[in-house]
């Protein structure tokens, strides 16, 4: 049970548009910058958005992120069959004083 | 580039201890916070510990304290996690990540496989 919440799985067709969300409460999304990771079976995580839409050099356009109050997404337009991935939000915690995190999406491109 | 490598996953017994390490190049080390990241089926992510550039901060998530410790070498780029008393639940992989300038992880070991038996 992770202290942010997202969808277990997504879905979407090739050149779909997809969006994942990440709830959470005050003392963490609500009040802190949401992080975005990328992580493919076997491999680490890999940051992909920073500071709620901030992409990292390297990641396509294609990958954008928002924040609105206790929520966030990760929107993916374009879907391409590479994408297929398990997407994890992350938030610090002021209550905790640590980073937490959604239990992950696994996106299937079908 | 950046690189973090972590070792000294294994599978242990009951009750049991380890200590992982992990080696970091690419980057100034002794600048930047570093953390202990888990990865369970059971509990996806966890932030278990973290240590701040000097060592003068240190925070454990309740799941582990009393039980793990973090610790760092500036002089040789490397990070420390030593577990006692090892449960079960403590089955995982095991990342070292840095801390990037809000302590969020922004890059990430390969992990190494910690295994608890009974």
């Amino acid at each position: 049970q992770s202290v942010l919440t997202q969808p277990p799985s997504a879905s979407g067709t090739p050149g779909q548009s997809v969006s994942i969300s990440c709830s959470g409460v005050r003392s963490n999304i609500g009040n802190k910058n949401v992080y975005w990771y990328q992580q493919f079976p076997g491999t680490a995580p890999k940051l992909l958005i920073s500071r709620n839409d901030q992409r990292r050099s390297g990641v396509p356009e294609r990958f954008s992120g928002s924040k609105s109050g206790n929520s966030a997404s990760l929107a993916i337009s374009g879907l391409q069959s590479e994408d297929e991935a398990t997407y994890f939000c992350a938030a610090w915690d002021t209550g905790l004083g640590a980073t937490v995190f959604g239990g992950g999406t696994k996106l299937t491109v079908l | 580039q950046v690189q973090l490598v972590e070792s000294g996953g294994d599978l242990v017994n009951l009750g049991g201890s380890l200590r992982l390490s992990c080696e970091a190049s690419g980057f100034t080390f002794s600048h930047f916070y570093m953390n202990w990241v888990r990865q369970s089926p059971g509990k996806g992510l966890e932030c278990l510990a973290y240590i701040s550039s000097s060592s003068l901060t240190i925070y454990y998530a309740d799941s582990v304290k009393g039980r793990f410790t973090i610790s760092r070498d500036n002089a040789k780029n490397s990070l420390y996690l030593q577990m006692n008393s090892l449960r079960a639940e403590d089955t995982a992989v095991y990342y070292c990540a840095r801390g990037d300038g809000d302590n969020y992880p922004d890059y990430w070991g390969q992990g190494t496989l910690v295994t608890v038996s009974s």
